[in-house]
């Protein structure tokens, strides 16, 4: 099993749709995150949680919500979802060390 | 707010050629890391190689190694005997050093073609 697991792997969805893209890891670390990437701007942080009670807005925060039901489990949520939204979406996780992430393998999410 | 720059959007290299992507990044941080990672076209984001800032000696992976310049803010990935599997997106990432201080900033990535 990958050490750690995004759900789902592709999705289509509407404009103004709720949608949530689920993560989950293995690796025993507090440490989770959400990123989007972007062709021609990498990847930018959306939240991210240093552990359980512990969650923080990344630099483009608006129009999503998120979820750290346990400290394995770290879900995304687009309340309304938007065309501008339409990216490919990471999770990850890391140790305190600065041993670097380890990425689920991306939902691409398309919203139409 | 550090940022990271990565000025190549698209290089290309011949097979079993050498080929270098650059990579500057900003801080007045002195404690920090840096990342080299790389994405084919499965998508997977996978490590290549790390960097700790109070290392002087350049990290090195088989075919992989770094020129990290500090004082320059530079860290150049060189790929060596080039192979038609190391085609890929290959992104560069920063981290400050402190606890509490995990947060990746990521370069715009270069996109990297073999030539058979």
């Amino acid at each position: 099993d990958a050490d750690v697991t995004q759900t789902p792997r592709n999705r289509i969805t509407k404009t103004g749709k709720r949608i949530m893209l689920e993560c989950s890891q293995t690796k025993g670390h507090d440490r989770m995150y959400w990123y989007r990437q972007d062709p021609g701007l990498g990847l930018r942080l959306i939240y991210y949680s240093f552990d359980v009670k512990d969650i923080n807005k990344g630099e483009i925060s608006d129009g999503y919500s998120v979820s750290r039901q346990a400290q394995a489990k770290f879900s995304l949520s687009l309340e309304s979802a938007i065309p501008n939204q339409t990216a490919l979406y990471f999770c990850a996780t890391s140790d305190d060390r600065g041993h670097g992430y380890t990425f689920g393998s991306g939902t691409r999410l398309t919203v139409v | 707010a550090q940022t990271v720059t990565q000025s190549q959007p698209e290089m290309s290299v011949q097979e079993a050629e050498t080929v270098t992507l650059s990579c500057t990044y900003d801080t007045s941080e002195s404690d920090y890391y840096l990342f080299w990672y790389k994405q084919p076209p499965s998508r997977q984001m996978i490590l290549v190689i790390r960097q700790e800032a109070y290392k002087q000696q350049n990290a090195t992976e088989n075919r992989f190694s770094v020129n990290f310049q500090k004082a320059a803010k530079s860290f150049s990935l060189k790929i060596s005997d080039s192979q038609l599997g190391d085609a890929a997106m290959y992104f560069c990432a920063y981290r400050r050093g402190n606890f509490g201080n995990e947060k990746l900033t990521f370069g715009t990535g270069t996109r990297l073609t073999i030539i058979p």
